[in-house]
């Protein structure tokens, strides 16, 4: 079963908007990763945040985690139309020592030129 | 070289014949995963390779699944007699070590069985 679950599913922006995305996980976790995947290929590591940070940046990258809530954002800002890819958090399978991620269902975001 | 490998980029096949995946991770990166992408399913787990050895294999869906590692580097990943709902995209990923968290993936291998 998937540990993180993403809203929404599907997000379409124009450019320069900003585009958030929310993830929320079931089991307690040390980290929580971001990743972006372009045309159902090969995915890119974005971004990771550990447990004991709220907020981490790069870029036009910001990404929140709330661990009482058991959820993450990740924003975007200034989008453009390259950003266009599905989104995925990914946290560490429950009881695991090494990085088998868990992934969540993913979102897709268009970003109109 | 410079990122994760994986051939072949497309395969198509017919049910019940066998297949075989390459993946040729990050040199030096002593991790390597094989994850599958699937419409209903999303992306799942299927194998953790440190070295040669997988420690874990819980999430190979049968036994018609097989994988293994050669040279601490290449891995195969095998499927015998392929049924329609093997279609997939198969995504191989490596780490630097044991406990690295970002892994770093290949551009996968979309299978088709017919």
């Amino acid at each position: 079963s998937q540990q993180g679950e993403e809203d929404p599913q599907a997000l379409s922006i124009q450019e320069g908007e900003n585009a958030t995305m929310n993830c929320s996980y079931k089991t307690s976790i040390n980290n929580l990763q971001w990743y972006r995947q372009n045309s159902g290929r090969g995915l890119v590591h974005l971004i990771l945040i550990r447990s004991n940070e709220r907020e981490k940046h790069s870029g036009r990258l910001r990404v929140t985690l709330d661990t009482s809530k058991k959820s993450s954002s990740l924003l975007i800002t200034a989008s453009r139309a390259a950003d266009t890819a599905s989104y995925f958090c990914a946290t560490p399978a429950g009881g695991t020592s090494y990085g088998k991620l868990t992934f969540g269902q993913g979102t897709i975001l268009t970003v109109h030129p | 070289g410079a990122g994760v490998s994986q051939s072949p980029s497309n395969k198509v096949t017919e049910k019940g014949k066998d297949v075989e995946l390459r993946c040729d991770p990050i040199s030096g990166h002593t991790a390597l995963y094989w994850y599958r992408q699937s419409l209903g399913q999303g992306l799942e787990f299927l194998i953790y390779f440190q070295g040669n050895s997988a420690p874990d294999k819980s999430g190979l869906p049968s036994d018609r699944f097989s994988a293994e590692r050669t040279g601490g580097s290449v891995s195969t990943l095998t499927i015998q007699r392929t049924q329609q709902e093997d279609s997939a995209v198969y995504l191989c990923a490596s780490s630097r070590y044991r406990g690295e968290t970002e892994q770093f993936f290949g551009p996968g291998t979309r299978l088709t069985v017919l």
